[in-house]
């Protein structure tokens, strides 16, 4: 498809399991972001790569959050040891060029996740 | 993290009302954006803003940019069902990338 992919769409894990999400960004865009958005919340910026460089992860909440997008396309979201506060939908955009100033961001559908 | 404030959190209005709902932040921004989510969905784009003071439609929808560079405001007129849905206002500054989203506004349209 055209549009920004996630997968998987839902997972549950245990405390203290580690998971990966993954997000296949609209091909050749640039720029890719990662968003944690709670129920009934709205999305909270994680984590932004422009290519293969992971300019600003300020918003990634601890150090067992790691994000990576090695040949600069897909990207995955590694959460360790994962928490009941991690439970949350986790959303991937992407955008064609260097600075989404101004310019749309396209969302995935997200990648459910559940903590027990 | 930091949210917007958004209100109302939520509304029920019949179909063909007109809607309005607002944004406010204690920061400024230099871009405003509006967001409608579906359920199981990502958010999508509805109407962007780059100028204080501008007034932006889209169909039904109209937004504007507050001149504080503060606020935001989203309208839609003559309500149909397939408006339902969660709508988020998100501010983008110069410097930054990253988008601030708001808390939302869930609408419901009942016939």
């Amino acid at each position: 498809g055209a549009g920004v992919s996630q997968s998987p769409r839902y997972k549950v894990a245990k405390r203290g399991q580690d998971v990966a999400l993954r997000c296949d960004p609209i091909s050749g865009h640039v720029s890719l972001f990662w968003y944690q958005q709670a129920l009934g919340q709205g999305p909270e910026f994680l984590t932004y790569f422009q290519n293969e460089a992971q300019l600003d992860k300020s918003g990634l909440p601890s150090d067992r959050f790691f994000a990576e997008r090695p040949e600069g396309s897909v990207s995955t979201l590694k959460i360790q040891r994962t928490q009941q506060e991690d439970s949350a939908v986790y959303l991937c955009a992407s955008t064609p060029g260097r600075l989404a100033g101004g310019e749309t961001q396209y969302f995935g559908p997200g990648t459910r996740l559940l903590v027990l | 993290g930091q949210q917007l404030n958004q209100s109302p959190q939520s509304m029920f209005i019949q179909e063909g009302e007109d809607v309005s709902m607002n944004c406010t932040s204690s920061s400024i921004f230099n871009t405003w954006l509006w967001y409608k989510q579906d359920p199981g969905e990502g958010p999508v784009l509805l109407i962007a803003l780059y100028k204080a003071g501008e007034l932006t439609s889209n169909g039904r929808l109209t937004a504007q940019f507050g001149i504080t560079r503060k606020d935001s405001f989203l309208n839609i007129s003559a309500s149909i069902p397939s408006d339902v849905g969660i709508y988020f206002c998100a501010g983008l500054t110069g410097t930054a990338s990253k988008l601030t989203f708001g808390t939302g506004t869930r609408l419901q349209v009942t016939l």
